[in-house]
């Protein structure tokens, strides 16, 4: 069965440093989005992706935070200048054109030092 | 504005028993309600959803009530086992169909 796929699993960086997170969607998918879990709370939504450009975003994304489909495959999120409290896991999740079922990706752990 | 509260956000139960969680929704027009479970540091995975034409659906031990009505919906497990152990989060789509918002989350203990 196809899955949604996340690069790096664990990103470790000093604060004030670039990061950027990669998708890779299942195949077929058109919808895009971000979500965020700080540990042991809630999943929040970031950001939704769709024909290239942002559908919608929650106040979490702010001037620091960019998403793009670079080469038509990678989905990627890019947070320009890192702080403490982005520290959190970073879920992708997509869905095609005929369902609302959004599938997600294993996730990658950002830690900010 | 958008909001979906969950309830308990503990829940421990003897194994073969049921557990029954609970969450409503604000935004009236919403249609879709995925319930997702994860296990400790892995994605959340979809284990059911319903829509807003039906009131319940089931698969196997698992079912999903809906009362449009009153705004909420519910998780049914029957016959619990420990690997139902997990953290279960509702979610409903909120005033967009560009996203979902999720509840708070319910920790399940199956006791062996």
């Amino acid at each position: 069965e196809p899955e949604v796929t996340q690069t790096p699993s664990h990103q470790v960086t000093q604060m004030g440093q670039e990061v950027i997170l990669r998708c890779v969607p299942i195949s077929n998918h058109l919808y895009f989005y971000w979500y965020r879990q700080i540990l042991g709370q809630k999943v929040e939504f970031l950001v939704s992706f769709y024909n290239n450009e942002i559908s919608e975003k929650s106040e979490i994304f702010d001037d620091q935070f960019s998403v793009e489909r670079p080469d038509g495959s990678n989905f990627t999120l890019k947070i320009r200048s890192t702080k403490l409290e982005d520290s959190a896991m970073y879920f992708c999740a997509t869905t095609s054109a005929d369902t609302d079922t959004q599938y997600f990706g294993p996730g990658t752990r950002l830690t900010v030092l | 504005g958008e909001n979906v509260e969950q309830h308990p956000s503990t829940l421990s139960v003897q194994e073969g028993d049921s557990a029954v969680i609970k969450c409503t929704y604000s935004d009236s027009a919403s249609n879709y309600f995925p319930w997702y479970k994860q296990e400790l540091g892995k994605r959340p995975q979809l284990i059911i959803d319903i829509r807003s034409n039906v009131g319940e659906k089931k698969d196997q031990r698992i079912a999903v009530t809906l009362n449009k009505t009153a705004k909420h919906f519910s998780l049914h497990i029957t016959e619990t086992q420990p690997e139902d152990s997990a953290v279960y989060f509702c979610a409903a789509p909120g005033d967009s169909s560009y996203k979902l918002i999720f509840g708070s989350g319910t920790r399940l203990l199956v006791r062996p």
